[in-house]
């Protein structure tokens, strides 16, 4: 596979599930990203990773947990997930995580209910 | 902080004609791209624009870049319904905190 790639393509998960969305990047880069995008508030950086360490966290609820075992693969932990967080999830990848053109995956659409 | 705006944020027109989407941001930087978001997909790179003057052209779409203006246009010429997508540009925040900031998005719908 090239590219960014994120599993599954589609959750629908309870409040008091926990699952995981996986994401992982054959590109070579050193960063990668988690955004959220709703219909309310169109691109949200959620967390950025550099080399595998956690540069920025914005503000995002502990119910998301990051996870980021080495630079090709980022996975984000989700548990006792409110209705409110159904959105299109993106995953992104940057050669460094100092700027510079971001490759998307094609997203995960959760729906929690 | 850098604060990126896109205008309009929605647009509609006929196929045919021309448009342009206009991306301003707040502080100095010299590195703009557009993407391009089509219903429940992922956001695919349309252009990268890379100092002042730069100018991108694909098919009906034309990207420029006026760093000092601090403003990048993206123009449509002839518009065919294949483009009515959502349009974001993005500019690297060079100053403090190194990183991408996306404007809102621009959905463009192109009417037979």
């Amino acid at each position: 596979e090239t590219g960014v790639t994120q599993t599954p393509r589609h959750l629908v998960m309870g409040m008091t599930n926990k699952k995981s969305l996986k994401c992982e990047q054959h590109l070579g880069h050193n960063a990668m990203y988690w955004y959220k995008q709703s219909a309310k508030k169109p691109l949200e950086l959620m967390f950025v990773y550099s080399l595998e360490e956690r540069v920025e966290n914005n503000s995002v609820p502990s119910r998301f947990s990051p996870e980021c075992p080495n630079s090709s693969h980022l996975f984000l932990h989700l548990h006792t997930l409110q209705p409110e967080d159904s959105a299109l999830y993106l995953c992104a990848s940057s050669p460094y995580a100092t700027g510079g053109e971001q490759y998307f995956g094609p997203g995960t659409r959760l729906t929690v209910t | 902080e850098l604060k990126v705006e896109q205008n309009p944020l929605f647009l509609s027109m006929q196929e045919g004609k021309n448009y342009t989407i206009y991306c301003n941001y707040s502080t100095t930087s010299d590195r703009l791209y557009w993407y391009r978001q089509d219903p429940g997909k992922s956001l695919e790179s349309l252009f990268v624009l890379l100092s002042n003057g730069a100018v991108k052209q694909e098919g009906r779409l034309m990207a420029s870049l006026d760093t000092k203006a601090r403003l990048s246009t993206l123009h449509i010429t002839a518009a065919v319904h294949d483009l009515s997508a959502t349009y974001f540009c993005a500019v690297d925040q060079i100053q403090g905190a190194q990183k991408l900031v996306f404007g809102q998005g621009t959905r463009l719908t192109i009417n037979p």
